[in-house]
């Protein structure tokens, strides 16, 4: 059964560094989705893309945050300078028609 | 603002009794439903969705109900399993946009 991949499993970065997260979503899927859980919280949209730009994004999504599909199978999330409170699960998600969304097993990311 | 929320935060059932877990939204223009099940460590795992045109749907062991009128979602396990003990998430999505989780409820099965 196709799947959504994500690596790495765990990042542990500095504050103020730069992380790429990356996910390869599943095959013949066109809309792609960024999610973030902070422990024990719950999940909270970050944002989509559809058809190579951002469809929509929330206010978390704020211009230290990028996205890309480089090619045609990875899609990237960036931080560009990380900050303490951006230590959380992201998730990645991929959608055949943009409704039922299919989650990877997430990266943690842990900024120190 | 509006919001999917959750109305307990656990729910402890018998291995082999039914489960019911119950959610309300608030945002009258969703249009589509979705329950997760999440276990430790793990990205949400999709189990069943419901488009507003339905009232009930049914997979296997498991059935969702949408009651648009009080606004409330509900996710039926039947038979529950050790293997169902996990935190469940629903969430609401209007017109092929993002996903609005709410708050979760954990599972505990006991044996």
């Amino acid at each position: 059964e196709p799947e959504v991949t994500q690596t790495p499993s765990h990042q542990v970065t500095q504050m103020g560094q730069e992380v790429i997260l990356r996910c390869v979503p599943i095959s013949n899927h066109l809309y792609f989705y960024w999610y973030r859980q902070i422990l024990g919280q719950k999940v909270e949209f970050l944002v989509s893309f559809y058809n190579n730009e951002i469809s929509e994004k929330s206010e978390i999504f704020d211009d230290q945050f990028s996205v890309e599909r480089p090619d045609g199978s990875n899609f990237t999330l960036k931080i560009r300078s990380t900050k303490l409170e951006d230590s959380a699960m992201y998730f990645c998600a991929s959608s055949a028609a943009g409704y039922e969304q299919y989650f990877g097993p997430g990266t943690r990311l842990t900024v120190t | 603002g509006e919001s999917v929320g959750l109305h307990l935060p656990t729910l402890s059932v018998q291995e082999g009794d039914n489960s019911i877990i119950n959610c309300a939204y608030s945002n009258s223009a969703s249009d589509y439903f979705i329950w997760y099940k999440q276990e430790s460590g793990k990205g949400p795992q999709f189990i069943i969705d419901i488009r507003s045109n339905m009232d009930k749907r049914q997979g296997q062991r498991v059935t969702v109900l949408l009651n648009k009128t009080v606004k409330h979602l509900s996710l039926q396990i039947a038979a529950t399993q050790p293997g169902d003990s996990a935190v469940y998430f629903c969430a609401e999505n209007i017109a092929n946009s993002k996903l609005t989780f709410g708050k979760g409820i954990t599972l505990s099965v006991r044996p």
